[in-house]
């Protein structure tokens, strides 16, 4: 069965110190890695999707990456405004998406 | 704003009750997810469905039912809830199956 961890649970930063947050997976056959912002009570909010190992993909102070068995979401010099809960999810052969249950990022001013 | 739907986006009803939630998806996606997120808990995939057609089912109970419509908008049937059920529904969709799921902005259901 697919699995999806991500770690830290809760990660608190001072703004402006940079940090990255674990996603590692088990699948059969993977042939996406997604990336969701999620603030409290909003619906996710799509930031990245990975397809391969070694793929890299940027969005102002956000990166992610991805190699075969994790994928890390690394935040440069982080803002108040990246407060939200981080979701990871991926997709196997069986075509269904799996969640992890997230990273709560507070960054204090 | 994902372009995905959802209405209502608050619904206040009491036990035993039936409610109807509705998501219309981005225009030319052929797929329509629907998940549940309890207080602090995770996403809990309940169904998926693709051009009209049932395709996955997840953690859904006998209780909730959905269907996909002809113009591809969804419907998320709850019957008999119970205080458990109190939760934000989100729906999603996607053009294909194993592409990006975007969310809309959810239904937030609290039972009494």
């Amino acid at each position: 069965e697919d699995q999806v961890t991500q770690s830290p649970e809760a990660l608190r930063l001072q703004e402006g110190e940079s940090s990255s947050l674990n996603c590692s997976y088990t699948v059969s056959g993977l042939r996406g890695l997604f990336w969701y912002r999620q603030d409290p009570g909003k619906g996710p909010e799509f930031l990245f999707t990975l397809y391969s190992a070694g793929e890299e993909k940027e969005k102002e102070r956000l990166k992610a990456t991805l190699t075969k068995k994790e994928s890390f979401l690394h935040i440069t010099a982080p803002k108040p405004e990246d407060s939200a809960t981080y979701l990871c999810a991926v997709v196997g052969n069986n075509n269904d998406m799996r969640f992890g249950a997230g990273t709560r990022l507070t960054v204090k001013p | 704003d994902s372009g995905v739907t959802q209405t209502p986006k608050h619904l206040i009803t009491a036990t035993g009750q039936r409610v109807t939630l509705r998501c219309s998806p981005r225009s030319g996606d052929l797929s329509v997810y629907w998940y549940q997120q309890s207080l602090d808990q995770g996403l809990q995939f309940l169904i998926q469905y693709y051009n009209g057609e049932e395709r996955a089912k997840g953690n859904i109970l006998e209780r909730f039912s959905a269907q996909q419509f002809p113009d591809l908008h969804s419907e998320l049937n709850l019957s008999s809830l119970e205080l458990g059920d109190s939760a934000l529904y989100f729906c999603a969709s996607s053009s294909w199956a194993a592409s990006t799921q975007y969310f809309g902005p959810g239904t937030r259901l609290t039972v009494l």
